[in-house]
């Protein structure tokens, strides 16, 4: 009931192009859900956050989308460009708890 | 404004020795977390200080432990090294038991 399960592990997309990560999770609790972006070598660095009483947030080129009935969320990133070529990570945390990661999607956006 | 700050970068240790890793959290944040991450995974939590005392812990052996200083930097530290401890070892800090974790570049540790 811990687990936060990612998909795909890995996605290619071309300039411009709407990769799309998507999670799911099974504990009710979870209360907060971020996504991350980890470059090689770095350490992972927050992009956006999402509660559970909001369906979508916006914040420059990334979008959350949430579906609390389905217990799933997911990560749009608009006009990508190669520099948003990185592992990202979602996650999700109970109040005042740990963050349970998942395990990572490897982007790689072609020129 | 400094983030997290970890030290050393990069650390190669051998089968049965001992190792301390260090972390500065981000200024105003007096909560740190540490996180294992194994090549290729997410980061697994270690376990969690605050207030300078161990306040949750995720499924690590007794040789991982840790101390938080009054001025809120952290050490965490791993007896016995196993080949399977070689990771990225991860430190975040938050303010208080609020979200909003921010993550240092971490320690690359190698057992030979």
């Amino acid at each position: 009931q811990q687990q936060v399960k990612q998909s795909p592990q890995s996605l290619i997309v071309q300039k411009g192009g709407i990769p799309i990560i998507n999670c799911a999770y099974e504990n009710t609790a979870f209360d907060y859900f971020p996504w991350y972006q980890q470059f090689p070598g770095k350490g992972p660095a927050l992009l956006i956050a999402i509660r559970p009483d909001v369906s979508e947030k916006k914040e420059g080129r990334f979008t959350i989308s949430f579906n609390k009935s389905a217990k799933q969320f997911s990560l749009h990133i608009m006009d990508s460009q190669p520099g948003d070529s990185a592992t990202y990570f979602c996650a999700a945390s109970r109040p005042r708890g740990k963050l349970i990661f998942g395990q990572g999607t490897e982007l790689s956006v072609k020129p | 404004d400094a983030g997290v700050t970890q030290s050393p970068t990069h650390l190669i240790k051998t089968r049965g020795q001992q190792v301390t890793l260090r972390c500065s959290p981000k200024s105003g944040h007096d909560t740190v977390s540490w996180y294992q991450q194994a090549l290729g995974q997410g980061p697994q939590f270690i376990f969690q200080y605050y207030e300078e005392e161990e306040r949750q812990r995720g499924n690590f052996p007794d040789r991982f432990s840790g101390h938080q200083f009054p001025n809120y930097s952290s050490e965490l530290n791993v007896n016995a090294l196993l080949l399977g401890d070689s990771a990225l070892y991860l430190c975040a800090s938050s303010p208080g038991h609020n979200y909003g974790y921010t993550f240092g570049s971490g320690t690359r540790l190698t057992v030979v």
